[in-house]
């Protein structure tokens, strides 16, 4: 199956500080990748659609310049927190797509302190 | 807005028996459908998905498609403790929005 690999799978920081997490499909070119966030016991949050070479397609309720995307490659988007605060500790996953469908990365779950 | 709808749970079944999980949604123009398994604390993974309407098996899973109600479903036959998740529908490649997923336990 296609491999798409996140990091960090974990991170701690303090607030006000930025947080970077990375996503990439190891073994295929993903035009479109996806950002979800997840709180305990609720369903994956669609955050924003990342498309190569242009801007992402944020939803409805998410900031755009809190949670910057960059989807520099094929194979890379990345996902920064800015200025983190505790209410956005949460676990962000990315996912992939390919014809026979979004493959996920590990998640991270991120810890503001 | 497009919806996807999944009853919430949970649901409980005995082991070796049939679980039924069942998904609708509000986009008539929806091409793909996908069922994914989520584990506590990791990320979901891809079970299944199907495109035509009808059946699709693979193993003990069994996909329904009925595009004119709208409505997909994931039946796991012969269901086993390892089989215990929350069940993930989601639909459209291009957008992939999820159900809140439904929380399977099988009770050994």
């Amino acid at each position: 199956g296609a491999v798409v690999s996140q990091h960090p799978s974990r991170v701690i920081c303090k607030s006000g500080t930025s947080v970077k997490i990375e996503c990439r499909s190891l073994d295929f070119q993903a035009t479109t990748m996806f950002w979800y966030r997840q709180f305990p016991k609720q369903s994956l949050m669609l955050m924003a659609t990342s498309n190569e070479g242009s801007k992402a397609t944020y939803e409805q309720g998410v900031e755009k310049d809190k949670f910057l995307i960059n989807h520099a490659s094929l194979t890379l988007s990345t996902l920064t927190v800015t200025s983190a605060h505790p209410e956005d500790s949460s676990f962000y996953i990315c996912s992939a797509s390919r014809d026979r469908g979004a493959f996920f990365g590990q998640g991270t779950r991120l810890t503001v302190v | 807005q497009k919806e996807v709808e999944q009853n919430s749970g949970p649901l409980s079944v005995p082991e070796g028996a049939i679980a039924s999980l069942n998904c609708t949604y509000s986009d008539r123009g929806s091409q793909s459908f996908f069922w994914y398994r989520q584990y506590s604390g990791k990320s979901p993974e891809l079970i299944m998905s199907i495109y035509s309407n009808g059946d699709k098996e693979d193993g003990r899973f069994t996909a329904q498609l009925n595009k004119a109600s709208q409505y997909v479903s994931l039946l796991i036959r012969d269901s086993q403790p390892s089989d215990s998740a929350t069940y993930l529908c989601a639909v459209n490649i291009d957008d992939m929005r999820f159900g809140a997923g439904t929380r399977l336990t099988v009770k050994p």
